[in-house]
């Protein structure tokens, strides 16, 4: 079962932050979160995790709150590139299972 | 680095047929894995690797079999294949602890 919680679908106008939450309530403390995104039937491709300390890539940023039972990944400047289902993932520790639930399907709007 | 490589990217394959689908990474990746996804659906993990010569079992495991003869490479065999069969299949593959999956591009595979 999946241990994170997203709104099914968001829409973000192009060249506006577009800020995608995840609830994760049942995190533990050793747990990671890791975002993902799948543009149409491509491989899911690899975004950002973290633990607890905010993280920003290239691509994006991961706030996570301080009691670890949510988070928000943030992409400054949307392109119509970034139109994509977005996945938070929490791996459970020993499982080597990465599950992926519905996740967030993003429009950027022109 | 090619990253994950996945071949064939499409196959047909009729009732009762074998196949073997084949997934490379030149990352010295301890870790691999098979997804399926079906369509309105999230990805499903099949089997996966903790290692050269490991395999185990995954959510959906019937009617697959894996190796892992070589570092590298992670096969996902299907004996007899079936119409249920009919997915996309994405390998992936990561380096050991917590560090991320890094996926391939997927094999469409059609069972008719």
């Amino acid at each position: 079962d999946a241990k994170t919680t997203q709104p099914p679908s968001m829409d973000c106008a192009e060249g506006r932050a577009a800020n995608l939450p995840c609830n994760h309530s049942t995190i533990s403390g050793n747990e990671y979160v890791y975002w993902y995104r799948q543009i149409h039937s491509q491989g899911p491709q690899y975004i950002i995790h973290g633990l607890k300390n905010n993280e920003t890539n290239e691509m994006a940023s991961l706030i996570i709150t301080e009691d670890r039972k949510s988070s928000t990944l943030i992409l400054p400047h949307a392109t119509l590139r970034d139109t994509a289902v977005y996945y938070c993932i929490v791996r459970v520790p020993p499982s080597q299972n990465f599950v992926f639930g519905p996740g967030t399907r993003l429009s950027v709007l022109p | 680095n090619a990253g994950v490589t996945q071949t064939p990217k499409f196959r047909v394959l009729k009732t009762g047929q074998s196949m073997t689908l084949l997934c490379a990474q030149d990352m010295n990746h301890e870790y691999m894995y098979w997804y399926r996804q079906d369509p309105g659906m999230g990805l499903r993990l099949i089997h996966y690797s903790v290692g050269e010569g490991t395999t185990a079992k995954g959510e959906v495991p019937d009617g697959y079999n894996v190796s892992r003869l070589k570092k590298q490479n992670f096969l996902l065999g299907l004996e007899s294949a079936a119409p249920s069969q009919t997915s996309v299949y994405f390998c992936a593959s990561r380096e050991n602890g917590n560090s991320p999956l890094h996926f391939g591009n997927g094999t469409r595979l059609t069972v008719t």
